[in-house]
């Protein structure tokens, strides 16, 4: 069964700040890795996604890297801001298992502060 | 792109009542279609999954169920609501292809009382 697990739990940075927030899988036969942000009381808006033979994705500030092998992403967010704050999610898609679920991590909650 | 509309955003029931949370996809068709819980400080838990009208696979035994009467119709029920169903239930789409990516509605912040 996959596991996914994301450290730290939570994070706090002043602002200007590079910072990377990680994601382990348990099980490497995943076809993809999809990040995502959370805003208190909001749902979820999808950051980048990478595809099992991608090694990264950026997007803006965001740049996530992927090793399947050793069953790890990251997520690395250049000079953060107080608008980056947020709880971050890591997702990954199975290679088994029907229905194109995602088995997600329990987040990193990121307070940037000025 | 995908927009998904989830209605109420906040909703307080008494125990023993009925619940039924909506969820509407415009911009796709045939999409997949979840319905998930996230409790407070834990992560997100896939109740029901549907890849067509009619069809809804269960992931948890518990008090809910879901149907999907129409293609970008999703809702989620419950004939009478215990303490234990509070939390924060989201709708997502996709991934249909193995290489594309999940949306997710706002979502709804359901309280038992």
């Amino acid at each position: 069964k996959q596991e996914v697990t994301q450290i730290p739990a939570a994070l706090s940075v002043p602002e200007g700040e590079n910072l990377v927030l990680n994601c382990s899988f348990t099980d490497s036969a995943i076809y993809n890795l999809q990040w995502f942000r959370q805003d208190p009381g909001k749902g979820l808006t999808s950051l980048l996604l990478i595809q099992s033979s991608q090694r990264e994705q950026t997007s803006g500030r965001l740049n996530a890297s992927l090793d399947k092998s050793s069953g790890r992403s990251t997520l690395y967010i250049a000079a953060s801001q107080p608008g980056d704050s947020a709880t971050y999610l890591c997702a990954v898609k199975g290679l088994t298992g029907g229905g194109n679920k995602l088995t997600f991590g329990t987040g990193t909650q990121l307070k940037v502060e000025l | 792109s995908q927009t998904i509309h989830q209605w109420p955003a906040t909703l307080v029931q008494p125990v023993g009542s009925p619940l039924s949370l909506e969820c509407t996809v415009e911009g796709t068709s045939n999409p997949n279609l979840y319905w998930y819980r996230q409790a407070a400080g834990r992560g997100l838990q896939l109740l029901f999954y549907s890849v067509g009208i009619g069809q809804i696979s269960s992931e948890v035994p518990q008090n809910l169920s879901a149907s999907r009467p129409q293609d970008r119709q999703f809702i989620l029920s419950s004939k009478k609501l215990l303490l234990s169903d509070s939390g924060f239930y989201l709708c997502a789409t996709g991934p249909v292809g193995f290489y594309t990516e999940a949306f997710f509605g706002q979502g709804t912040r359901l309280t038992v009382v």
